[in-house]
């Protein structure tokens, strides 16, 4: 059974600051993609990052897929209160490409 | 467009009611699923079908059927269902992009069993 563990699980920062979220698993993971989620509505895709060593970058977040495919993280900059919100990362497999593996999670909070 | 839309938004329903949950896209995506999350967890996937066969199920108890009527309908008939089956339901489809499959989900059904 491939595992995603994602760090940290909870997270409370002050309006701007910088933060970063950590999805770590033993197993290679032939893409991974990062979700946010909002209460009550379904996850949202973010990014997928399919090559090790990628790095994409969607406004103030930075995504980047270790070099052996097994880790990633996402970085914020400068954090604002509508970045609150559950952040998954899920990568693709084990077996058929169309099964996701999710990580645990990340609830961010971000005060004004 | 990457929309896919669920109805009903909300479900209360009793232990001995029968009720169902759709799921429609229209993205021409062959794959489907559910999956059921509880507060504050990653989803937790039920069924997978591909080209409208199932294809996965995740040991889910019978009293949860899906079905998939056509390639952009996906339903979820529920009977007998416990109060611990109250939840988030979440149905998603997906395509292919480049060498991965990436997954767009719905708004999901909130229900709750009396």
């Amino acid at each position: 059974t491939q595992l995603l563990e994602q760090s940290p699980q909870f997270l409370s920062i002050q309006e701007g600051e910088n933060l970063t979220v950590y999805c770590n698993s033993s197993s290679v993971f032939s893409s991974l993609q990062w979700y946010r989620q909002e209460p009550g509505e379904g996850p949202v895709l973010l990014v997928t990052v399919v090559t090790g060593g990628e790095v994409k970058k969607l406004k103030r977040l930075t995504f980047q897929f270790g070099d052996a495919r097994k880790d990633s993280s996402l970085h914020i900059t400068a954090a604002q209160p509508g970045d609150t919100g559950l952040y998954l990362c899920a990568g693709e497999g084990p077996g058929s490409a169309r099964q996701l593996t999710f990580g645990s999670g990340t609830q961010l909070t971000v005060l004004p | 467009d990457t929309e896919v839309t669920q109805t009903p938004k909300h479900l209360v329903m009793g232990m001995t009611n029968k009720k169902s949950l759709k799921c429609e896209q229209h993205m021409g995506h062959r794959a489907m699923y559910w999956y059921k999350q509880k507060a504050k967890k990653p989803p937790e996937l039920m069924f997978v079908y591909s080209y409208e066969k199932l294809s996965i199920n995740e040991s889910v108890p019978s009293r949860f059927s899906p079905e998939c009527p056509n390639s952009s309908l996906l339903n979820l008939h529920l009977h007998a269902l416990q109060p611990e089956d109250s939840a988030l339901y979440l149905c998603a489809s997906s395509q292919v992009r480049g060498s991965s499959y990436e997954q767009y989900f719905g708004p999901g059904t909130r229900l709750t069993v009396t």
